[in-house]
């Protein structure tokens, strides 16, 4: 398996509330991304990182940020987080072109009471 | 826009083929994936085929695409209980798309 975990893998936050989920890995891949996935909707990209410092938005971006300070680690903010923002979100990784051959991370569930 | 159709559910007894199918819309996609999910894991990419080929096997996967129909389907040879999972079929053009995944369960 690619070396990929998230933290915390549970969570249950309360509207209004920052949060900040972390995905670290140990392959040295160029590529990282944040997904949702929620029930009829499959996966929905959030944002994605091209490099350290470098990201970009996804099909669903509005109420989340994201930051890349070093290769291995990928974070994801809800500034406020909202009941709409519950979900269960995966970070992927990929080594050598965007999308191309993506290994996911166990997930954190995250549940915004 | 784009779009990534699958059934919700598949049933399939055990030693039996399965099918699953999968319809795209982008008709720029370059590559086609099949990723696999079991309970309470992340999704695991399981094989992929690249828009100009019709054909792809490896092992119990037998993986066909249709390009004019916008068709994918993923074939699985003798299904076995470790099979049951939630599989996704996804599109890759200038970005991913995913479908909301099939749920396959296996009958005795």
């Amino acid at each position: 398996d690619a070396g990929i975990t998230q933290s915390p893998r549970h969570k249950v936050t309360e509207t209004g509330t920052p949060v900040t989920l972390r995905c670290h890995q140990t392959e040295n891949h160029r590529y990282m991304y944040w997904y949702r996935q929620d029930p009829g909707h499959g996966l929905r990209l959030i944002h994605y990182s091209y490099g350290v410092k470098d990201t970009d938005k996804g099909e669903v971006s509005d109420g989340y940020s994201v930051s890349r300070s070093k290769t291995e680690d990928f974070l994801l903010t809800l500034e406020s987080a909202t009941s709409s923002q519950t979900s269960v979100y995966f970070c992927a990784i990929s080594e050598s072109e965007v999308y191309y051959e993506q290994y996911f991370g166990p997930g954190t569930r995250l549940t915004v009471t | 826009g784009e779009d990534v159709e699958q059934s919700l559910f598949l049933s399939v007894r055990e030693g039996d083929s399965s099918v699953i199918n999968c319809t795209y819309t982008d008709s720029s996609s370059t590559y086609l994936y099949w990723y696999k999910q079991e309970p309470g894991a992340g999704l695991q990419l399981l094989t992929y085929i690249f828009s100009n080929m019709d054909m792809k096997q490896d092992q119990r996967l037998t993986v066909l695409l249709n390009k004019k129909d916008k068709h994918l389907s993923l074939r699985i040879a003798d299904t076995q209980t470790g099979d049951s999972a939630i599989y996704f079929c996804a599109e890759r053009a200038s970005k991913i798309i995913f479908g909301s995944g099939t749920r396959l369960s296996i009958r005795p």
